[in-house]
């Protein structure tokens, strides 16, 4: 089976602007899970979308917003930049069959630089 | 909230020695807890993971062990090769009944394996 894949894996934004991130689960996969990683903050829990419903969600602001499709595809969104939105933004995704604790397995994440 | 303690920070190791790395966590009701491994510009990928009805799980030379009664858990990497360095994240995982999973990460080791 293909891995998750991320699109784009690069992304350089100004302040203010918006961007949005895409991720394709691993074939079968329902469960997506969205994380920022940056190197003072490590790996920081965003939200998680199964049958294109928010299941839970992080501590970050509501420029962070997220969406999932019917065919398990999601996306990302955050509004208005800030400088300390450079990250490294990373999916994950799941069976989530109806046995849990299930494996998350990682995208390979889009770099968004903020200037 | 779950919390997700993770020791050494950093770790330097003479090739075909041994590394440990250990984890705490605060939820007892975490039940899994996967190890992963993020060599530089990659995505992180499992490498372990041990459910809380384990106390221990060994692949070749990686095992992980899991002390409920203490709420920690390590990692163990035997005869250490220059390919093991990289950054390993530990985390724990809460089965939240019919809203899936919550994983919560620790800070991350760099493990660095000398030639």
């Amino acid at each position: 089976k293909a891995g998750v894949t991320q699109t784009p894996r690069y992304l350089i934004k100004t302040r203010g602007q918006q961007v949005t991130l895409s991720c394709s689960p691993i074939s079968g996969h329902r469960s997506v899970s969205w994380y920022q990683q940056t190197p003072g903050q490590g790996l920081q829990f965003l939200f998680e979308y199964f049958s294109e419903t928010q299941r839970n969600k992080g501590n970050f602001p509501g420029r962070f917003s997220g969406r999932q499709f019917s065919n398990s595809r999601s996306e990302m969104n955050v509004s208005t930049l800030e400088l300390g939105d450079s990250a490294l933004y990373l999916c994950a995704s799941s069976l989530d069959s109806s046995v849990l604790p299930d494996t998350q397995y990682f995208g390979p994440g889009t770099r968004l630089t903020v200037l | 909230g779950e919390n997700v303690e993770q020791h050494p920070s950093t770790l330097s190791v003479q090739e075909g020695d041994s590394a440990v790395i250990k984890c705490t966590y605060s939820d007892s009701a975490s039940n899994y807890f996967p190890w992963y491994k993020q060599e530089l510009g990659k995505r992180p990928q499992l490498i372990i993971d041990i459910r809380s009805n384990v106390g221990e799980k060994k692949d070749q030379r990686i095992a992980v062990t899991l002390n409920k009664t203490a709420k920690h858990f390590s990692l163990h990497i035997t005869e250490t090769q220059p390919e093991d360095s990289a950054v390993y994240f530990c985390a724990a995982s809460l089965s939240l009944d019919n809203y899936g999973q919550n994983f919560v990460f620790g800070p991350g080791t760099r493990l660095s394996v000398l030639p």
